[in-house]
């Protein structure tokens, strides 16, 4: 059963303008992790944020910003003020406790366009 | 710090035949992972080591797919023989040690897998 579904497939913006990526996952487990990676055209999965299932605190590093609920069983991304080089596919990620390995969405492609 | 090593970057083969990928992981990374990924998916989990040990490979089609970590560093995925379904990227990562699980994977760039 699919764990991380992000139903954007693609998404095109202007450079400065925010992009928000949406994630919703479903687990059983009452402990579980979140994770946003970022893949540029080089191939190479670059891990970006983390957040564990019993903190719900949203927070800010620098132009990232993520928005946690439980409630809906969704996990979203926000790049502000975006830059040409955020073009990438981005990926949500879950992990359930304990078994020390991530269930990959699909990816949502950002292009900036400058 | 020298990041997750993968060669060969681009393979192609006829079907039917075989291939082996190589993955060198950070040193002192306990964990290492190979995931394939194809066009227009997520990564999606082969096989988990611990050292040199299996976790988990419940998602390797044994019957073509093989792995193995010698001596708990390097390691080498086989596939044996090739279909035309198994044309993807083959993603090594590697994590510390399974204790203090993050979740921060290190990738490397992949093997690019098309079997004609």
């Amino acid at each position: 059963a699919q764990k991380v579904t992000q139903a954007q497939t693609e998404i095109s913006v202007v450079e400065k303008e925010d992009v928000t990526l949406d994630c919703v996952y479903e687990t059983r487990d009452t402990t579980y992790y979140l994770f946003w990676y970022k893949q540029p055209p080089s191939g190479e999965l670059v891990f970006l944020i983390r957040r564990n299932s019993f903190d719900e605190q949203n927070e800010i590093s620098g132009r990232y910003s993520w928005n946690f609920q439980k409630s809906t069983s969704s996990f979203n991304f926000t790049i502000t003020a975006s830059q040409v080089v955020d073009s990438a596919v981005y990926f949500c990620a879950l992990s359930e406790a304990g078994d020390y390995k991530l269930s990959f969405g699909a990816g949502t492609t950002v292009t900036v366009r400058a | 710090e020298a990041g997750v090593a993968q060669s060969p970057r681009y393979k192609i083969i006829e079907k039917r035949q075989s291939v082996a990928f190589w993955c060198n992981p950070i040193s002192g990374h306990a964990t290492l992972y190979w995931y394939q990924q194809i066009l227009g998916q997520g990564p999606k989990l082969l096989i988990q080591f611990q050292n040199n040990g299996v976790v988990d490979d419940s998602q390797l089609p044994k019957d073509r797919f093989s792995a193995e970590r010698l001596k708990g560093v390097d390691s080498t995925l086989k596939i044996q023989p090739a279909k035309l379904e198994d044309s993807a990227v083959y993603l090594c990562a590697s994590s510390p040690r399974q204790g203090v699980f993050t979740g921060e994977l290190f990738f490397g760039e992949g093997s690019r897998l098309t079997v004609l």
